[in-house]
């Protein structure tokens, strides 16, 4: 079956600090890569994604780039901002015959960031 | 205004009691989920739905039922809550032909 392995959290950083949650998958097929984040009450919402192998996905400083070799998709960012404390989720998908574009979704991790 | 919205935000109920979350949507998609999210364990498709006469079950879909009542609307029922339903209920939405997913802020349901 499918699967998302990642960090335990909490993770706690300084601001201005390097940022990395690490993610890794199995899969039935190829998948689809995702890293979601939840704010504190609110919904999740889409970070960044990736498709295919080598595929670097960022958005709003963060990348993660999908290692088909390692099955990874460690999330990074260089310096973290007491903004970006949520909670963070990576995701596969994987389409096959019937699917209906089920994400299966990491445990989270928590991110505090202190000013 | 918010795209997905959920009702209520928050729920306390008694075991035995039957209850119903509500979810819509004005994004115009097709497609509709309803997950769980438990502390440590992420979130789990509880059902989802591919047009309003196509309903599924996901991973986790026992003591709960659904309803697809139009294109924009999807309710999750509980037809007899019992304490290990406690969670934080989530629904999305996709378009048929795209693969984001876009989340309501959620409903916290305590079951006593």
């Amino acid at each position: 079956g499918n699967s998302v392995t990642q960090m335990e959290g909490p993770v706690t950083l300084s601001e201005e600090a390097f940022l990395t949650i690490n993610c890794t998958y199995t899969a039935t097929g190829y998948p689809s890569l995702f890293w979601y984040v939840q704010y504190p009450g609110e919904g999740l919402q889409l970070l960044l994604k990736a498709t295919k192998a080598d595929d670097k996905g960022s958005n709003k400083g963060f990348e993660a780039t999908y290692r088909k070799e390692t099955t990874s998709f460690h999330l990074e960012k260089g310096s973290v901002q007491v903004s970006d404390s949520a909670v963070y989720f990576c995701a596969l998908r994987v389409i096959s015959s019937g699917s209906a574009r089920q994400l299966t979704f990491g445990s989270g991790t928590q991110l505090t960031v202190l000013p | 205004d918010a795209d997905v919205t959920q009702t209520p935000r928050n729920r306390i109920t008694k075991t035995g009691k039957r209850i119903m979350l509500e979810c819509s949507q004005t994004k115009g998609h097709d497609r509709m989920y309803w997950y769980r999210q438990d502390p440590g364990l992420g979130l789990r498709l509880i059902y989802y739905s591919f047009d309003v006469k196509d309903i599924n079950k996901g991973e986790i879909s026992d003591g709960y039922s659904v309803s697809r009542q139009a294109q924009a609307k999807f309710s999750l029922s509980l037809e007899s809550a019992i304490p290990n339903q406690t969670a934080l209920y989530f629904c999305a939405t996709s378009a048929s032909n795209r693969e984001t997913q876009y989340f309501g802020p959620g409903t916290r349901l305590l079951v006593l």
